[in-house]
């Protein structure tokens, strides 16, 4: 199975900063590179698909970038909304998985 | 208004079997890719299992194959998880979700707990 890794694992940050973060995979996915936001208690949110193409009804500071096996999840301009939990997922080959997520947490 | 309901999930001894549903309303479920993920407490994502639009095509994460067992009734416009032999490492929250293209989940139930506990 492709394996993702994150990084960082959690951070700290504050309203109107700019926030990074990577997913890096153990084999080439080309393109097909998800990221998902999740709040505690409810269920995850897709926010860009295919690397960089944002879902309707994600606010446009959300943006992705990368290919092959490097990807990046950019935040520019945290809102108070935005701290939360970041899963980058696969969707190259079965079984889609998942990284093991970033915790954006307030500074 | 695209809507998924899961339900089934509760309390099963370690060794015992539970089925998940998943009813879907407001798109055309017979067009969509459908997905299971779970979540143990306090962990991250993991998805379960996926099926293709007309069932045809069923693909499992390595630590539930030939235990678990995704299925789909069109015509019911519902989704299916039969669990069996199930431990403690499957106590999670269980999702349904809709898969409009290549693992991008847009659509989300609110979740099921499962507990396996003696």
């Amino acid at each position: 199975d492709i394996q993702l890794t994150q990084s960082p694992s959690s951070l700290s940050a504050s309203v109107g900063d700019r926030v990074t973060i990577s997913c890096r995979a153990t084999e080439n996915i080309i393109k097909y590179l998800n990221w998902f936001q999740q709040k505690p208690g409810k269920a995850p949110n897709l926010l860009i698909y295919t690397t960089s193409n944002l879902q309707s009804g994600v606010p446009p500071r959300f943006s992705g970038s990368g290919s092959g096996t490097d990807f990046t999840l950019t935040i520019s301009g945290l809102q108070p909304e935005d701290f939360a939990t970041y899963y980058c997922q696969q969707g190259y080959t079965t079984p889609q998985t998942f990284g093991q997520g970033t915790e954006v947490e307030v500074k | 208004e695209v809507q998924l309901v899961e339900s089934g999930g509760g309390l099963v001894q370690p060794g015992g079997s539970l089925r998940l549903s998943c009813a879907a309303s407001g798109f055309t479920f017979s067009r969509s890719w459908m997905t299971w993920v779970r979540q143990a407490p306090g962990k991250g994502l993991e998805l379960v299992a996926n099926i293709n639009e007309d069932g045809s095509g069923k693909y499992y994460v390595g630590s539930v194959r030939g235990r678990f067992t995704i299925s789909r009734d069109n015509a019911r416009n519902s989704l299916y998880l039969q669990m069996d032999s199930l431990g403690a490492e499957d106590t999670a929250i269980y999702y349904c979700a809709r898969d409009f293209s290549t693992g991008a989940l847009d659509h989300w139930g609110p979740g099921t707990l499962v507990t396996v506990s003696s």
